[in-house]
């Protein structure tokens, strides 16, 4: 049973530039969260997709942005990158109705803008 | 203020010893508390859930939830080194958004 499966694992961008991110869930997940996470920090919600919609969002400029597929996986791209976007991102994957609320989460993307 | 505060450490203790870790929230809604641990280059994988008040034991695992006090607590028995990592605590409101604390970074000296 595969869990969550993120790519890229690195990548280095710069300044200005636009980066995708990708995500798939796990197995039997319908819906997927995108966390940023700081080196010495926890996790920050970005924002949630269910059904194909953001359901719901966090403290994050519209620079921020991203998809949900028919097949659940789901994308992050971020637009004008600044330095201060450099950070692991998280995709988590859960069940909608779940009641444990158990997120699953990839190994992330970790992202430095230069 | 931050909705969940988390002692950063880091600690470092000797094998064996009892690790005691903590957060407090200022959101009175929190109904659901969490524990991750996150080994480093890792994602957080959940340890320990809690729905309101009470204890809750898992092996040497027991996590403390005091909503009077907005105070959760994990208790690590008989550490082993194999427990470094970092510890975040997490809460999740009505609406099935998460919230997590800043991580304390545990090293268990062998």
């Amino acid at each position: 049973d595969a869990g969550v499966t993120q790519s890229p694992t690195h990548l280095i961008k710069t300044r200005g530039q636009q980066v995708t991110l990708r995500c798939s869930p796990k197995s039997g997940h319908d819906t997927v969260s995108w966390y940023q996470q700081a080196l010495g920090q926890g996790p920050q919600f970005i924002f949630q997709y269910y059904e194909e919609e953001e359901r719901q969002r966090g403290n994050f400029p519209d620079r921020f942005s991203g998809h949900q597929f028919p097949n659940y996986s789901s994308e992050l791209n971020v637009n004008a990158l600044l330095l201060g976007d450099s950070a692991l991102y998280l995709c988590a994957s859960s069940l909608v109705g779940a009641n444990t609320g158990e997120l699953f989460f990839g190994e992330g993307s970790r992202l430095t803008v230069l | 203020q931050k909705e969940v505060e988390q002692d950063p450490g880091p600690l470092s203790v000797p094998e064996g010893a009892i690790v005691s870790l903590n957060c407090t929230y200022s959101n009175s809604a929190f109904q659901y508390f969490m524990w991750y641990r996150q080994y480093s280059r890792k994602g957080p994988e959940l340890l320990m859930y809690t729905y309101s008040s009470g204890n809750k034991e898992d092996g040497r695992f027991t996590a403390q939830v005091d909503k009077s006090s907005k105070y959760i607590s994990l208790f690590i028995r008989d550490s082993q080194p194999s427990d470094s990592a970092t510890y975040l605590c997490a809460m999740k409101d009505n609406f099935n958004k998460f919230y997590f604390g800043s991580g304390t970074k545990l090293n268990v000296k062998p």
